[in-house]
């Protein structure tokens, strides 16, 4: 079984619309939780990093979230934009191991 | 550009061959990360090295071996390739294990 889920495997949304993302994780203990965008084909880029202590961290228009009691984490774009369309990815770090969610296809349409 | 390199962009191989990837990190990195893309699996880490020593490792099959140089550039040599190793090899940097980790652009293989 996956430790790391994530949900909805795919999205669409209109441009300018916000939209959240969830993240389930069975990892524990963690040392930290990454969010990554990634293009088509294109290597994964690192939008957030929290620490387990850590509730919430903004980069910009994105905004991610971490309950530790829920074992959740959610990522919050606002005012989405056509470059935005691409797979977002939750990951979770624990001593030296990644653990990857397969993603969210996120797809934003004028 | 996120300063890592990888080479060569495209690979296409027959089954029972091997072959080396090649990474160079961010200039400064000390940590090189290796990662499987394929289709049905998601990302997979494979293994970590900092400074020339190995870290750490995740899903790196026996089949599969990295090292580190001295100019901390690294290498991903895969052998008896089998038509499931088709994927995207990545490789990512970083200053220290906690640290943001920079993804190289990839090494698309196929395993025909």
């Amino acid at each position: 079984k996956n430790q790391v889920e994530q949900s909805p495997q795919s999205l669409i949304i209109l441009e300018g619309k916000n939209c959240t993302l969830q993240c389930n994780y069975t990892v524990s203990p963690f040392s930290n939780l990454r969010w990554y965008k990634q293009d088509t084909g294109r290597g994964p880029v690192s939008l957030t990093i929290m620490t387990f202590s850590e509730n919430t961290k903004s980069n910009g228009r994105y905004t991610a979230t971490l309950d530790a009691d829920t074992k959740q984490s959610s990522l919050h774009i606002t005012a989405s934009q056509l470059s935005d369309s691409a797979s977002y990815i939750c990951a979770l770090y624990n001593f030296n191991k990644f653990y990857f969610g397969s993603g969210t296809k996120l797809n934003v349409k004028p | 550009d996120s300063g890592v390199t990888q080479t060569p962009k495209h690979l296409i191989t027959a089954t029972g061959q091997r072959v080396t990837l090649r990474c160079s990190p961010r200039s400064g990195d000390l940590s090189v990360y290796w990662y499987q893309q394929s289709l049905d699996q998601g990302l997979q880490f494979l293994i970590q090295y900092y400074n020339g020593e190995e870290r750490a490792k995740g899903n790196i099959l026996e089949r599969f071996s990295a090292q580190q140089f001295p100019d901390l550039h690294s290498e991903l040599n895969l052998s008896s390739l089998e038509l499931g190793d088709s994927a995207l090899y990545f490789c990512a940097s970083s200053v220290e294990d906690e640290e943001t980790q920079y993804f190289g652009p990839g090494t698309r293989l196929l395993v025909l």
